[in-house]
């Protein structure tokens, strides 16, 4: 059965840290992994990464996937309290391209 | 450009009753899939809909359904409400289901549906 697991389940840090959240994913037929931040209700989509070694970045957040490792990695440098939500990873695959997420990571970034 | 539109916000039921919520995509899009979202379990897979048919489900039992109306708006019924059903309830849409690769899904607010 196809899966995803993310690692920490929550973490705190300090602002001004640099955190690393890891997704692990089982997915059949794999297309894409996908990272969501979640604040309040609606996950609002931060990367798509399909190819192994490209990182993409966005500000301070960037991602990287390794295919051979069917993992990936999101960085966040220089945390700030904006940063704290809970982020998602979804594996994307299967015979209908459907998302599977993981059940993120909670992260808090205190002043 | 409007969002994803779900509605209600918030409700609250007793076990036994049955509910329906709605979700609107975005104006265009024709794959809606809906989730549940507990503390425990994460985002799991309920269903997902392109052109009004049900092209995916997740494993949840049968009190489960939705379908999907000409304008691309989809709607979930939950019959027979139990406790465990409490939960955010999220709806995604997205332009097309691509077979090579996949668009990113843009989510509604939820709807927290509370079962007492």
């Amino acid at each position: 059965e196809d899966k995803v697991v993310q690692s920490p389940l929550s973490l705190v840090v300090h602002e001004g840290d640099t955190v690393t959240l890891n997704c692990s994913y089982e997915v059949t037929n794999f297309r894409s992994l996908l990272w969501y931040k979640q604040e309040k209700k609606a996950p609002t989509f931060l990367f798509m990464l399909t190819s192994s070694g490209i990182e993409k970045k966005s500000g301070r957040l960037s991602s990287i996937l390794d295919k051979k490792e069917l993992s990936s990695i999101l960085n966040i440098t220089a945390t700030q309290t904006g940063d704290s939500a809970i982020y998602l990873c979804a594996g994307c695959g299967g015979n209908n391209n459907d998302m599977r997420f993981g059940a993120g990571t909670r992260l808090t970034v205190k002043p | 450009k409007a969002g994803v539109t779900q509605t209600p916000r918030y409700l609250i039921k007793t076990r036994g009753q049955q509910v329906t919520l709605s979700c609107s995509p975005i104006s265009g899009h024709r794959s809606v899939s809906w989730y549940q979202q507990t503390p425990g379990q994460g985002l799991q897979f309920l269903f997902e809909y392109f052109s009004e048919t049900q092209r995916n489900k997740g494993n949840f039992p049968g009190r489960f359904s939705g379908r999907q109306f000409s304008n691309s708006r989809s709607e979930m019924n939950v019959s027979t409400l139990e406790l465990g059903d409490s939960a955010l309830y999220l709806c995604a849409s997205s332009l097309w289901k691509s077979f090579v690769g996949n668009t990113e899904a843009f989510f509604g607010q939820g709807t927290r549906l509370t079962v007492v």
